[in-house]
């Protein structure tokens, strides 16, 4: 089973300023990896899939990058509706794993 | 506009059985594979199961090998998960997820979510 792991586990931040979230995986991936939102009592919500592609609807704010075993996701400056808990997830393997989650909140 | 709408969950005994189901409408149903995730309380998302865009390939976590079956009806747009020797640590939303293609994928719609909960 491939592991991804999440860094960090909570990140303190204020709007405008820029978040930037790390999922490393146990073993390569190559870009097979997604970011999801959650907000309380909420779905998720797709963000970026292949590592780098926005998915329908989503802000130019919100970026991905890596590959191999080391993926960002990156919010340049964040909004008020950004905090929330950010979800890695790869597709490389069955079966299908989620990281543990960053939460990203208001300092 | 793509709505996937689960029922059938609900409070059961440790040892029972439950059968989720999740009515898709809004695409073509037969091109997508599906899965299900599930949320316990507090905690983080875990893929239970996933199935092709035929059903004819199915997919499980460890944690649900052997003891929930995935399986979907083309002609009723409908998905569903049986859940059999049901345990506490099952206890969680169970959503309903389209990939974003045939199977095996990401999930770009996603239901509300049916709670099961496992309890004497």
């Amino acid at each position: 089973e491939i592991v991804l792991t999440q860094s960090p586990a909570t990140l303190s931040l204020s709007p405008g300023e820029r978040a930037t979230l790390s999922c490393r995986a146990s073993q390569s991936i190559r870009r097979y990896l997604a970011w999801y939102q959650q907000k309380p009592g909420q779905a998720p919500r797709l963000l970026i899939y292949d590592a780098s592609s926005r998915a329908t609807g989503i802000p130019a704010r919100f970026s991905g990058s890596g590959s191999g075993t080391d993926f960002t996701l990156t919010i340049s400056s964040l909004e008020p509706e950004d905090f929330a808990v950010y979800y890695c997830q790869q597709r490389s393997d069955w079966p299908l794993t989620f990281g543990p989650g960053s939460k990203v909140d208001i300092k | 506009e793509v709505q996937l709408l689960e029922s059938g969950g609900g409070l059961v005994q440790p040892g029972g059985s439950l059968r989720l189901s999740c009515a898709a409408s809004g695409f073509s149903f037969s091109t997508y594979g599906m899965s299900w995730v599930r949320q316990a309380p507090g905690k983080g998302l875990e893929w239970v199961s996933g199935i092709s865009h035929t059903g004819s390939a199915t997919y499980y976590a460890d944690s649900a090998k052997g003891r929930f079956t995935i399986s979907r009806d083309n002609s009723k747009n409908t998905l569903y998960l049986q859940m059999n020797s049901l345990r506490a640590e099952d206890t969680a939303i169970y959503y309903c997820a389209k990939d974003l293609g045939a199977t095996g994928s990401y999930w770009g719609h996603w239901g509300q979510g049916a709670l099961v909960t496992v309890s004497s």
